[in-house]
């Protein structure tokens, strides 16, 4: 057990809805980063927050936004959802410094349909 | 190009057997390092991870890291059924950019 946990485990909604994930890091983890795996593409990181702020943006789409809020748990929206956006989206958490030290969630397996 | 190459496999040993998982990358910038292993719908476990060039042992686990060639490697020793899982290469520049590239994990199953 890593220490991170994500909530839900599963989500299948319908496309044009939209979601919320949820992530909890490691105790005393000020960062969070969010990853999208899918068999095509493996694991692409999407967005990293540091206590509160946006540090770092990968190939996130327009329609996905995040946040971290001041409990240090940090939420994923997806809207506009594709039947495309169907993944395994997992979270992970690091501490000060220690960035290339990242743990890793159970994840949340979204299917659009 | 993609700054990360894994060979998928799938990998095929008997028990005991070592086995060599590599990567090769084609960002110079590279600094860190990482090995994870996931189980089939698990998140990504860190097995282990090193700076820069040379080698660093974990029980039975060695990563190896040639930056001169961009080629890293996992050896795992006296494989067991438990270590049957994909086996993902991940790299970071440092400094203040945490952003983890992955390789697309090599899927290895260890045979009783």
């Amino acid at each position: 057990d890593s220490g991170v946990t994500q909530t839900p485990k599963h989500l299948i909604t319908a496309t044009g809805q939209r979601v919320t994930l949820r992530c909890s890091p490691r105790s005393g983890d000020l960062s969070v980063y969010w990853y999208q795996q899918s068999l095509d593409q493996g694991l692409q990181f999407l967005i990293q927050y540091y206590n509160g702020e946006e540090r770092a943006k990968g190939n996130i789409l327009e329609r996905f936004s995040a946040q971290q809020f001041p409990d240090l748990h940090s939420e994923l929206n997806l809207s506009s959802l594709e039947l495309g956006d169907s993944a395994l989206y997992f979270c992970a958490s690091s501490g000060a410094g220690t960035g290339y030290e990242q743990y890793f969630g159970p994840g949340t397996r979204l299917t659009v349909t | 190009q993609k700054e990360v190459e894994q060979d998928p496999g799938p990998l095929s040993v008997p028990e005991g057997a070592i086995v060599s998982l590599n990567c090769t990358y084609s960002n110079s910038a590279f600094q860190y390092f990482m090995w994870y292993r996931q189980y089939s719908r698990k998140g990504p476990e860190l097995l282990m991870y090193t700076y820069s060039s040379g080698n660093k042992e974990d029980g039975r686990f060695t990563a190896q890291v040639d930056k001169s060639s961009k080629y890293i490697s996992l050896f795992i020793r006296d494989s067991q059924p438990s270590d049957s899982a994909t086996y993902l290469c991940a790299m970071n520049s440092g400094g203040s950019n945490y952003k983890l590239t992955f390789g697309k994990g090599t899927l290895l199953t260890v045979n009783p």
